[in-house]
């Protein structure tokens, strides 16, 4: 019954490694997103995908590059993984851009 | 573009009184306003939204306003519980899909 899922839902690394994190949901939507909620709790939207297009980039380094394979995937790849990237990642989902979001349960990544 | 402010940081209350969360926001092009709950583990979760062509909405305990012309909103929570405590954000969405939240409120509820 699960709406928004993610995977891995922790995931500890070193920094310079390569890491994906994978987002899946079973709502029939066709906008999803990422965000990344730092320690302080803070959310930011880092991407948002409309019908597998690229519809916001915000000011992400270019070591993150989302892919949606299609509609129902969003899919998140960063590349030589900093310190700083430490965060609680999270996917949601909308039918259009302004409805309601759908969030999974987050993605805790750690990097050593 | 846009910057949403909210307050306070922090809220506690005893349970029963309510509890009120206001927001400002700056970009004039939004026009749709959710409210999260997230719980401690969890994603955020919507608990009430308003569009920008409403002033008021309520569902049960839970009210939200919105003064479009003084560019703010606000979250009112009546009769408290206990599993009300979580942390709220609200957030500010333009036709373009981009939400911009606010630095959520630590809420709270003492038994």
């Amino acid at each position: 019954d699960t709406a928004v899922s993610q995977t891995p839902k922790y995931l500890v690394t070193q920094m310079g490694n390569d890491k994906s994190i994978k987002c899946e949901q079973n709502l029939g939507h066709d906008t999803m997103y990422w965000y990344k909620q730092d320690s302080k709790k803070f959310l930011k939207i880092m991407f948002s995908y409309n019908n597998k297009e690229l519809i916001i980039n915000e000011t992400v380094p270019n070591r993150f590059s989302p892919k949606s394979p299609d509609k129902a995937h969003l899919n998140l790849h960063i590349n030589s993984l900093e310190l700083g990237d430490s965060a609680v990642y999270f996917c949601a989902s909308s039918q259009g851009q302004l409805t309601t979001q759908y969030f999974g349960p987050g993605t805790r990544l750690t990097v050593l | 573009g846009e910057n949403v402010e909210q307050h306070p940081s922090t809220l506690s209350v005893q349970e029963g009184d309510s509890a009120v969360i206001k927001c400002t926001y700056s970009d004039s092009a939004s026009n749709y306003f959710p409210w999260y709950k997230q719980e401690l583990g969890k994603g955020p979760q919507l608990i009430i939204d308003i569009r920008s062509n409403v002033g008021e909405k309520k569902d049960q305990r839970i009210a939200v306003t919105l003064n479009k012309t003084a560019k703010h909103f606000s979250l009112h929570i009546t009769e408290t519980q206990p599993e009300d405590s979580a942390v709220y954000f609200c957030a500010a969405r333009t036709n373009a899909g981009k939400s911009t939240f606010g630095d959520g409120t630590t809420l709270t509820v003492k038994p």
